[in-house]
């Protein structure tokens, strides 16, 4: 069965600083997707990032960024230049695409404050 | 835009009734949605997966009797919670996969109280 890890349940970082979240996952399959999403106080779902396992280069968008290392079953996400507006709810997402079934299995959530 | 939406955003119940919410896809016929459950301050849970026209399939240790998942729609998925007790309450959330089926789009929760 997969599993994912956060192992942060929170952290901090500084306005205009760049902060890393980690997560790890267990997974047998070779086909797969790795989100982040958002959780702020509104408590609605954002998608952050969506890495594809078969695609080598690391996925950005803006301000964030993963470092994905498929070895090592590793999905850290960077964030940079820190917003007021990051300040959220931050999980980690597995989703495989060999079952069918496309169900995503969250991990724990890192709860990220941004500082003024 | 939403791309998913839920119905009623925030309600609150008396222990022993039941309890009906509404997961619409706004813009995609959706032949499978999913329901989630998230209590305060932690990680959503799956609780089972709405196939359209068939029967839900839902995850280990789900009462299928208690969360009955209706799916009559490509458009509509409800979640009805049965004689609601105060350990259900909690926050439902429902999703829908996109038409590639690379990610999913999430409906903005449902907040389940009961007294």
């Amino acid at each position: 069965a997969q599993t994912v890890t956060q192992s942060q349940p929170e952290m901090s970082v500084q306005e205009a600083e760049t902060v890393t979240l980690s997560c790890t996952y267990d997974t047998s399959e070779s086909n797969y997707y790795l989100f982040w999403y958002k959780q702020p106080p509104s408590r609605q779902m954002i998608l952050v990032i969506r890495q594809e396992a078969y695609k080598q280069q690391n996925a950005t968008e803006n301000r964030f960024s993963v470092n994905f290392q498929k070895a090592a079953k590793s999905f850290s996400l960077k964030i940079s230049d820190s917003q007021l507006g990051d300040t959220a709810m931050y999980f980690c997402a597995f989703m495989n695409t060999t079952s069918g079934t496309y169900k995503y299995i969250f991990g724990t959530g890192t709860r990220l404050k941004v500082l003024a | 835009g939403a791309v998913v939406s839920q119905h009623p955003s925030w309600v609150i119940c008396k222990s022993g009734t039941s309890v009906k919410i509404e997961c619409r896809s706004l813009d995609f016929q959706a032949t499978t949605m999913f329901w989630y459950r998230q209590f305060p301050k932690q990680s959503l849970m799956l609780m089972a997966t709405s196939n359209e026209g068939s029967k839900a399939t839902y995850e280990q240790g789900v009462e299928k009797d208690k969360f009955l998942i209706n799916h009559a729609s490509l458009t509509l998925s409800t979640l009805t919670v049965t004689s609601a007790h105060p350990e259900d309450s909690s926050f439902y959330i429902c999703s829908r996969t996109s038409g590639s089926r690379n990610e999913q789009f999430f409906g903005p929760g449902t907040r389940l109280t009961v007294l």
